[in-house]
């Protein structure tokens, strides 16, 4: 059974840094293209990045280039995300999720629980 | 970045009731669309993917239909456990683009 637990969220200052982890279990971590997805509270979702098999090809939504950074330890089935600069409207539950690609088109078939990140002073 | 305007963005109905959900995107998408399900507290869930192809486990009342711009979403008969909050992802562009979400409420 596919598992995707997350870690690293909590409180933090404006312009201040956290690291979020997914730990992937169940599946062959290596074989899959990983994502970040988040929702602010009481709206809804938006994609933010996606992670390569292989780490070699990275994209994210425009309003985090240059803050954050994904990216995967193949050898720990961990995804990782590197948040620097954080905003107030960074505030969100971060989801991890497995993109799975067949026949010309992919999907996010397994999510995990999330994990909430609050930018506040 | 392409835009997905789902509409409804809430809806009341009845148990046993059809209902339909639809996002239009800004520009064509061929197929790559995806339909998720979320409950309050809880992670989203694949329910349909590449517009129409039902994910394993997901009931038959739940079907998709669209390609190019204009996308449905359809439970035939609604459940109890339907009542949820719908969005649709576009996954053939990036960034990656849900539609605002249809919360769909017991009437």
């Amino acid at each position: 059974e596919v598992h995707l637990v997350e870690s690293g969220g909590g409180l933090v200052q404006p312009g201040g840094s956290l690291r979020l982890s997914c730990a992937a279990s169940g599946f062959i971590f290596s074989n899959y293209w990983m994502s970040w997805v988040r929702q602010a509270p009481g709206k809804g979702l938006e994609w933010v990045a996606n992670i390569k098999e292989d780490g070699s090809e990275k994209y994210y939504v425009d309003s985090v280039k240059g803050r954050f950074t994904i990216s995967r330890d193949n050898a720990e089935n961990s995804l990782y995300f590197q948040m620097n600069s954080l905003r107030v409207e960074d505030t969100a539950i971060y989801y991890c999720a497995r993109k799975l690609a067949v026949a010309g088109t992919s999907y996010f078939d397994s999510w995990g629980q999330g994990t909430l990140v609050t930018v506040s002073s | 970045a392409i835009q997905m305007t789902q509409s409804p963005s809430s809806l009341s109905a009845s148990v046993g009731d059809r209902v339909t959900i639809t996002c239009r995107a800004s520009q064509g998408i061929r197929n790559d669309l995806g339909w998720y399900q979320q409950t309050p507290g809880k992670a989203p869930k694949l329910l349909i993917y590449g517009a129409s192809t039902l994910q394993s486990g997901v009931p038959s009342r739940f079907i998709g239909s669209g390609s190019g711009t204009d996308f449905t979403l359809t439970i035939s008969s609604l459940q109890l456990e339907d009542f949820a909050t719908y969005y649709c992802l576009q996954d053939e562009y990036y960034p990656y683009t849900f539609g605002q979400g249809t919360k769909l409420e017991i009437k």
